[in-house]
């Protein structure tokens, strides 16, 4: 069946650094993939979507892009912040409308 | 608006209590879901419904009874619940079920004692 990786956390970081949070899948058709990002003690929230192979989601700074010949949807942001520290999470969404999560990535941005 | 509510945000009850927990959304959204998030892991999903009607029950336990009486309202009901229910509930919906964004609400953090 359909699934997801991502790369295993948690991630220290400090302010100002690279972020680059793996994620890659495994799906039968053509998936929607999306990461969303949980701050302590909240909901979900969508950060950044692609729908097809080549688009590129962004938002906040953030950036992935939907590469199909490599089957991945890595998250990047050129500066991160405190403000940022979080779990991200990688899914993708077959055409039945489920959501296949990655086990998570906690993120935690020191000043 | 991209707005999903749920109330309560905390609830704790006994294992012999009934409660309910309530999810709104008014983004005309057909699909609704419920979620269970324990902590340090990625939600799972429990049902789906499509245009009011339960199109996926993902073998769940009868004490938890869900409920969508229109469109914009899910309910789940909980009943005789276990310590091991213990989690954070998420509610979530999307357009019509299909590949598009489902939409999170806050959740309601539910302890059992």
């Amino acid at each position: 069946g359909d699934s997801v990786t991502q790369m295993e956390g948690p991630v220290t970081l400090s302010e100002e650094a690279f972020l680059t949070i793996n994620c890659t899948y495994t799906a039968t058709g053509y998936p929607s993939l999306f990461w969303y990002v949980q701050y302590p003690g909240e909901g979900l929230q969508l950060l950044l979507k692609a729908t097809k192979a080549d688009d590129k989601g962004s938002n906040k700074g953030f950036e992935a892009t939907y590469r199909k010949e490599t089957t991945s949807f890595h998250l990047e942001k050129g500066s991160v912040q405190v403000s940022d520290s979080a779990v991200y999470f990688c899914a993708l969404s077959d055409l039945g409308g489920k959501l296949i999560f990655g086990q998570g990535t906690e993120l935690s941005v020191k000043p | 608006d991209t707005e999903v509510t749920q109330t309560p945000k905390h609830l704790v009850m006994g294992m012999t209590n009934k409660k309910s927990l309530k999810c709104e959304q008014h983004m005309g959204h057909r699909a609704m879901y419920w979620y269970k998030q324990k902590a340090k892991k990625p939600p799972e999903l429990m049902f789906v419904y499509s245009y009011e009607k339960l199109s996926i029950n993902e073998s769940v336990p009868s004490r938890f009874s869900p409920e969508c009486p229109n469109s914009s309202l899910l309910n789940l009901h909980l009943h005789a619940l276990q310590p091991e229910d213990s989690a954070l509930y998420l509610c979530a919906s999307s357009q019509e079920g299909g590949r598009e964004t489902q939409y999170f609400g806050p959740g309601t953090r539910l302890l059992v004692l």
